[in-house]
């Protein structure tokens, strides 16, 4: 069974603050994905990453960065948090261009 | 670019009716299409995928969906649902090119009533 875990099921933040956002999977997928899941505006990319040490933006970057240090770890970075950076985020990963795998999901709320 | 649009963003149903969630698609190469459900606090799961073959696909749990390349369409059935159904279902596609990402449509919230 793949598994992809994340770091924190539920986050609370302040204004200002720097925030990991940790993600693993343990079935050697070299693509990572991080989304983020608002409702009525379904799933938007933030960023991905085809292997180690590379990353791409997705849709909607702007106050996000990525670190992919090893295959198996894609860490979300919020520089500065805000509170239009409260959501659900989602990370998964998969194989070439198939079935992508998700975590359960971090829900973050930024006061 | 590719698009998806799920019409419905909420379909209230009866138990043991049928149900069908519509999805279309725009893309101007081939595609690879999905189906993922999301129960009430956790993640996405795959339901179903066409990748290429039988057109008519088919999940575990007795959802099945269509390709229609004409209507570019792959809308998701199920002839009598069950409470355990409940769900945000999200139609998503990919181009067969290698290293595309995929898009999501918004979502449809299935409601099954008893």
């Amino acid at each position: 069974d793949v598994k992809v875990t994340q770091s924190s099921r539920y986050l609370v933040k302040r204004t200002g603050e720097k925030v990991f956002l940790e993600c693993v999977q343990d079935m050697d997928h070299e693509n990572m994905f991080w989304y983020r899941q608002d409702p009525g505006l379904g799933l938007r990319l933030i960023y991905f990453s085809y292997d180690v040490k590379m990353k791409e933006k997705g849709d909607i970057p702007e106050g996000y960065s990525v670190s992919r240090e090893k295959k198996e770890r894609f860490s979300l970075i919020l520089e500065s948090a805000s509170t239009n950076q409260t959501s659900m985020y989602l990370c998964a990963s998969r194989v070439e261009n198939n079935e992508q795998f998700f975590g359960p999901g971090t829900r973050l709320t930024v006061l | 670019a590719q698009s998806v649009t799920q019409l419905d963003s909420q379909v209230p149903v009866f138990e043991e009716a049928p149900v069908e969630l519509r999805c279309n698609y725009s893309s101007s190469v081939s595609v690879y299409l999905f189906w993922y459900v999301q129960y009430p606090n956790q993640g996405l799961q795959l339901l179903l995928k066409y990748l290429s073959g039988s057109t008519l696909v088919e999940s575990i749990n007795g959802f099945e969906a269509e390709f229609n390349k004409s209507q570019t369409s792959f809308h998701l059935r199920k002839p009598s649902v069950h409470i355990s159904d409940t769900a945000e279902y999200f139609c998503a596609v990919t181009s067969k090119t290698s290293y595309d990402t995929v898009i999501f449509g918004p979502g449809t919230s299935l409601s099954v009533i008893p």
